[in-house]
């Protein structure tokens, strides 16, 4: 079956800190890939999106991810955090049949 | 553009009342979805559709109804709700079905007592 892992349901780093969130993905075949990221009370928003060609995609906000087929992974990363990213981060797969969510990382980030 | 909308924002029902979460769009988007989130389980598809008269099921249907009369609308429908049906229900639209970003509305917070 289907699925999509985040391992890290919370993560908490210092503004201007690194920042790197995991995704693993089960599927047969490359699936076409996306992180979104929801602020407190909104809805989901389109940070990046892979489908095929170059495996490091440049996203909003300063946001970038890798694909790396042999993992089965879609890491996002950040040099330098802002406060105004402590969101919730949710990684998505798109197998051409059904969309899949994996269940978020919440991040906060302190001074 | 209002992009996608969602009424009402908050919702309490008694068990086994019935009640349709509204969802619109103004991007001509022929793909609409609706999904719920619970706390540690992300967000799983409800019922979704290709266009105006075409839904189809996704990962959780049971207790949920839908319908795509016009291309701008994707209303929700809850015929006897229950308490495990408490969630927060957000509806989304994409251009089409294949790898497309999709739009999300702000939510609807609906509590089943």
């Amino acid at each position: 079956a289907q699925s999509v892992t985040q391992p890290d349901i919370h993560i908490t780093v210092s503004e201007g800190a690194s920042l790197e969130l995991r995704c693993n993905y089960s599927y047969g075949a490359t699936p076409y890939l996306f992180w979104y990221v929801q602020s407190p009370g909104q809805g989901l928003q389109l940070l990046l999106k892979y489908f095929s060609g170059d495996t490091l995609v440049q996203g909003i906000k300063g946001f970038e991810a890798e694909f790396k087929r042999s993992q089965s992974s879609f890491n996002l990363r950040k040099p330098s955090v802002h406060w105004s990213d402590a969101a919730e981060y949710f990684c998505a797969v798109d197998t051409g049949n059904q969309f899949y969510f994996g269940t978020g990382t919440s991040l906060t980030v302190i001074p | 553009n209002a992009g996608v909308t969602q009424t009402p924002k908050f919702q309490v029902l008694k068990t086994g009342q019935s009640m349709t979460l509204q969802c619109a769009q103004d991007m001509n988007h022929e793909y609409m979805s609706w999904y719920r989130q619970d706390p540690g389980m992300g967000l799983r598809l409800i019922h979704y559709s290709v266009g105006a008269g075409i839904t189809d099921q996704g990962e959780v249907p049971n207790g949920y109804n839908v319908s795509r009369s016009t291309t701008e609308d994707f209303p929700l429908r809850l015929l006897s709700a229950a308490p495990s049906q408490t969630s927060v229900y957000f509806c989304a639209s994409s251009y089409s079905r294949l790898f497309h970003e999709q739009y999300f509305g702000p939510g609807t917070r609906l509590t089943v007592t």
